[in-house]
């Protein structure tokens, strides 16, 4: 079956723009969580989504939000751009319950702020 | 802020060896699970050992944890060049989110 897909793989923005990113996840999985991964901080959790409710966030300021539809797809958007956004941003899907294995993550979405 | 810390930070070992990294977290955990990642692309989930587990294999890993000691290690045998790659180790407390840890880039060399 088809993996966890995001888009765009590659972006280039200007400082004070917005974004939004996009992650479809591996079909029949209802939870889809945002990561931001950058050679300074490394990787860092920035929400979570499941059935199209935020369980939980972390912490980030106020410009990146995110939600997700009804059929699971997700998306995540950053307002007024800073150079230090420029990262890997990891979508990941899983499908909690018994057995539950861990997380399928897609390969991810460079964002360049120049 | 990064829950767990991984040790050593760099490891370059020859094609063949065993290559080892250690993890330790700061909080009680529900599971911890190892992933992959090849040169800046996504991550590979590799193994989770639950809480209540000791030591667990899959292939050429093995992956030991004692929650005693707040720490985890994972071991790669008879290692190849496609080995190569940086390892994270991340703790789950059941609140729906992965702690990471710094990672440990390994490079098995020819």
């Amino acid at each position: 079956k088809a993996g966890v897909t995001q888009t765009p793989r590659y972006l280039i923005k200007t400082r004070g723009q917005q974004v939004t990113l996009s992650c479809s996840p591996i079909s029949g999985h209802r939870s889809v969580s945002w990561y931001q991964q950058t050679p300074g901080q490394g990787l860092q959790f920035l929400f979570e989504y499941f059935s199209e409710t935020q369980r939980n966030k972390g912490n980030f300021p106020g410009r990146f939000s995110g939600r997700q539809f009804s059929n699971s797809r997700s998306e995540m958007n950053v307002s007024t751009l800073e150079l230090g956004d420029s990262a890997l941003y990891l979508c990941a899907s899983s499908l909690p319950g018994t057995g539950w294995y861990g997380y399928t993550f897609g390969s991810g979405t460079r964002l360049t702020v120049v | 802020s990064q829950q767990g810390e991984e040790d050593p930070q760099a490891l370059s070992i020859q094609e063949g060896e065993n290559a080892t990294m250690n993890c330790s977290y700061k909080t009680s955990i529900n599971n911890l699970q190892w992933y992959r990642q090849n040169s800046g692309r996504g991550l590979v989930h590799l193994i989770l050992i639950r809480s209540n587990e000791r030591e667990k294999h899959s292939g050429r890993l093995r992956v030991t944890l004692d929650t005693s000691k707040k720490s985890s290690s994972l071991l790669i045998t008879a290692s190849r060049a496609a080995d190569t790659a940086s390892y994270f180790c991340a703790t789950d407390r059941d609140d729906y989110k992965l702690s990471f840890g710094a990672g440990t880039t390994v490079t098995v060399r020819a």
